[in-house]
């Protein structure tokens, strides 16, 4: 089936360094979006972005978090500076609209670790 | 906010025996999506329902059509490779794009 590759799949940094997750989402897919699992616990919504803006943010998307997709490359998720309590799992998702089609598509995350 | 309640939390099931997970919404949800995230941490899409049922082999899944307040996953003949978490995760429309509320989870061990 369709499928949207993170990478990388795990990434540690220090405190207050900047990190750039990438997603790589369905190629025909329009919306994209951001999640964050803490280890253990539920998804929750970060972001999701549309036609080069966000469209909506959860209370989680501090302003240390920025979120773009220049012309055909990856959907990234950019946090400067970070934080310990970035640590988590971070999924990205794709879909389109219509229908069936709006099903969500996710990568298979990428493991943020911070010290 | 809108909250989506998912049990039981965990669940141990015998090969070959059945049951059901299910989640309640707090408010008509427009759609929900079921998943199983494996051990790796990869999160696999089972069904998309805006309403009524889907079958996939031994899964079936149901969303109430009438008040769109719940949402059911059955698992039939329950296999060792059943094991994981499942999430149900529901849309609850007007706003902008499929933003997804997930349940809690089910933790699902399936032991010969």
């Amino acid at each position: 089936g369709p499928k949207v590759l993170q990478i990388p799949s795990h990434q540690i940094i220090d405190m207050g360094q900047m990190v750039t997750l990438n997603c790589d989402p369905v190629s025909n897919h329009l919306y994209f979006y951001w999640y964050k699992q803490i280890l253990g616990q539920q998804m929750e919504f970060l972001v999701n972005f549309y036609n080069g803006k966000v469209m909506e943010k959860s209370k989680l998307f501090k302003d240390q978090f920025s979120v773009e997709r220049p012309d055909g490359s990856y959907f990234t998720l950019k946090i400067q500076p970070t934080a310990l309590e970035d640590s988590a799992v971070y999924f990205c998702a794709s879909s389109s609209p219509g229908g069936e089609a709006e099903t969500l598509y996710f990568g298979s995350g990428t493991r943020l670790t911070v010290l | 906010g809108d909250q989506v309640e998912q049990s039981p939390s965990a669940l141990s099931l015998h090969e070959g025996t059945d049951s059901a997970l299910r989640c309640n919404f707090t408010t008509t949800m427009r759609s929900v999506q079921w998943f199983r995230q494996n051990s790796r941490g990869s999160l696999i899409s089972l069904f998309y329902l805006a309403s009524g049922t889907k079958e996939n082999g031994r899964l079936k899944s149901a969303f109430d059509s009438k008040e769109r307040r719940y949402s059911t996953l059955h698992i039939r003949d329950a296999q060792l490779e059943d094991s994981g978490t499942y999430f149900c995760a529901a849309e609850a429309g007007g706003g902008s794009g499929n933003k997804l509320i997930f349940g809690t989870g089910t933790l699902l061990s399936v032991k010969p």
